[in-house]
């Protein structure tokens, strides 16, 4: 069965740091990749989204994502993290199925 | 926000008692998702529908049952509720159900079972 695995439970940074949180994902096939974020008492959020065409996808928030099909990865960047960046994150995929499954989250933490 | 709204936003009840929680859309979205999300495993499906009277099941639909009625109402219900069920739910909607459709949330049911 498809998985996804987010290594990075809980990170924690200082404002201004760049962030980068990792995505591992099982399917070898054609992949569409979500980054969703929550907010502290809040719903899931869409963050970004990845189908086709440029490996590289910018989303909300000056957020960005990088698909490396030969690493089956899809990693979140942010150059310069705030406070108010301080949410869980979680990375999606769609199986064969057509169900989206989620990675087990991370949290991050910014320190102001 | 996609309208989604869900009821109630959160419920205490006790071990065996059965419970309802309403997810209602106002999209007018065919597909409609039900997830648990807990603490080390993210959020995962219980149930989901792809139009009135059809549903089918997730990865961790033991305990539960689903009915949707009408295209704007989905329900999840736990026959008898068990301590383990204690979750917070998510309603989720999709407009095409495909893999290049985003789900949108509503805002949660916490439920806690005693």
């Amino acid at each position: 069965a498809q998985s996804v695995s987010q290594h990075n439970h809980h990170v924690i940074l200082s404002e201004a740091a760049s962030l980068e949180l990792g995505c591992n994902y099982s399917y070898g096939g054609t992949v569409n990749l979500f980054w969703y974020v929550q907010y502290p008492g809040q719903h899931l959020q869409l963050l970004l989204k990845y189908f086709s065409g440029d490996p590289l996808v910018k989303g909300i928030k000056g957020f960005e994502a990088e698909f490396i099909k030969s690493k089956f990865s899809f990693n979140l960047r942010k150059p310069s993290v705030q406070w108010s960046d301080t949410a869980e994150y979680f990375c999606a995929v769609y199986n064969q199925g057509g169900k989206l499954i989620f990675g087990q989250g991370t949290e991050l933490s910014v320190k102001p | 926000d996609a309208g989604i709204t869900q009821s109630p936003r959160h419920k205490v009840t006790e071990t065996g008692t059965p419970v309802t929680l309403r997810c209602h859309q106002t999209e007018n979205h065919r597909y409609m998702y039900w997830y648990r999300q807990d603490p080390g495993h993210g959020l995962r499906l219980i149930h989901y529908s792809y139009g009135v009277k059809d549903t089918d099941k997730g990865e961790v639909s033991d305990g539960y049952s689903v009915s949707r009625s009408k295209t704007e109402d989905f329900l999840l219900t736990l026959e008898s509720a068990t301590s383990s069920q204690t979750s917070v739910y998510f309603c989720a909607i999709s407009e095409r159900g495909k893999d290049n459709s985003p789900l949108h949330f509503g805002n949660g049911t916490r439920l806690t079972v005693t």
